[in-house]
């Protein structure tokens, strides 16, 4: 069975652009969730979206959104970027929403110059 | 105060040593428990959920001390390919399913 998959792997933008990042769960798997990883830290949690409504969000500025989609898939737009949103952007799928165990994709390594 | 404190290491040890990382968390309303391992500019894998009677997974065993807030990992029989940061992580249902992550300790096992 596939796993998370995410797109693209890599990305690099300048500054003041905009990036949409795309995330498929695993089959059957209802909730999605958006993480932001720097290095040398942990993720940090941008937003949880189940069955299409948002269910958590994070610290993060308005500049950041998501979405998702009837097929489960989500979106992650971030508007104006800055060098410090530099990071490894990481989307992880649950069964449901709640405490369940969570698995994530590879990844989308972002730069901004 | 971080919602979740690990000790960042490294740790390196020899094959076949036991090794031990422990973690703290802040909010007593945390519900769930997780150890994540994330190889080098790879994903978090999860290792295994920590229940509070303890839950062991071949070498791996994991406690959880709810009054102290405590939850360790205990690594016995060390391989090399056990190299690799662990995460601590914790989450509570107020918080939508959000994981709080740990910032990681880093484990060296050598020959």
């Amino acid at each position: 069975d596939a796993g998370v998959t995410q797109s693209p792997t890599h990305l690099i933008k300048t500054r003041g652009q905009h990036v949409t990042l795309r995330c498929s769960p695993i089959s059957g798997h209802k909730s999605v969730s958006w993480y932001q990883q720097v290095l040398g830290q942990g993720p940090q949690f941008i937003f949880q979206y189940y069955e299409k409504e948002e269910r958590g969000r994070g610290n993060f500025p308005d500049r950041f959104s998501a979405r998702q989609f009837p097929n489960y898939s989500s979106e992650l737009n971030v508007n104006a970027l800055l060098l410090g949103d530099s990071a490894l952007y990481l989307c992880a799928s649950s069964l449901v929403g709640g405490d369940y165990e969570q698995y994530f994709g590879p990844g989308t390594r972002l730069t901004v110059t | 105060r971080k919602e979740v404190e690990q000790d960042p290491g490294p740790f390196n040890v020899p094959e076949g040593a036991t090794v031990a990382f422990n973690c703290t968390y802040s909010n007593s309303a945390s519900q769930s428990f997780f150890w994540y391992r994330q190889d080098c500019r790879k994903e978090p894998k999860l290792l295994m959920s920590v229940y509070s009677s303890g839950n062991e997974d071949g070498r791996f065993t994991a406690q959880l001390n709810r009054a102290s807030q405590y939850i360790s990992l205990l690594i016995r029989d060390s391989k090399l390919s056990d190299s690799a940061t662990y995460l601590c992580v914790v989450s509570f249902t107020g918080g939508g399913n959000k994981l709080t992550f740990g910032t990681g300790t880093q484990l060296k096992v050598e020959l």
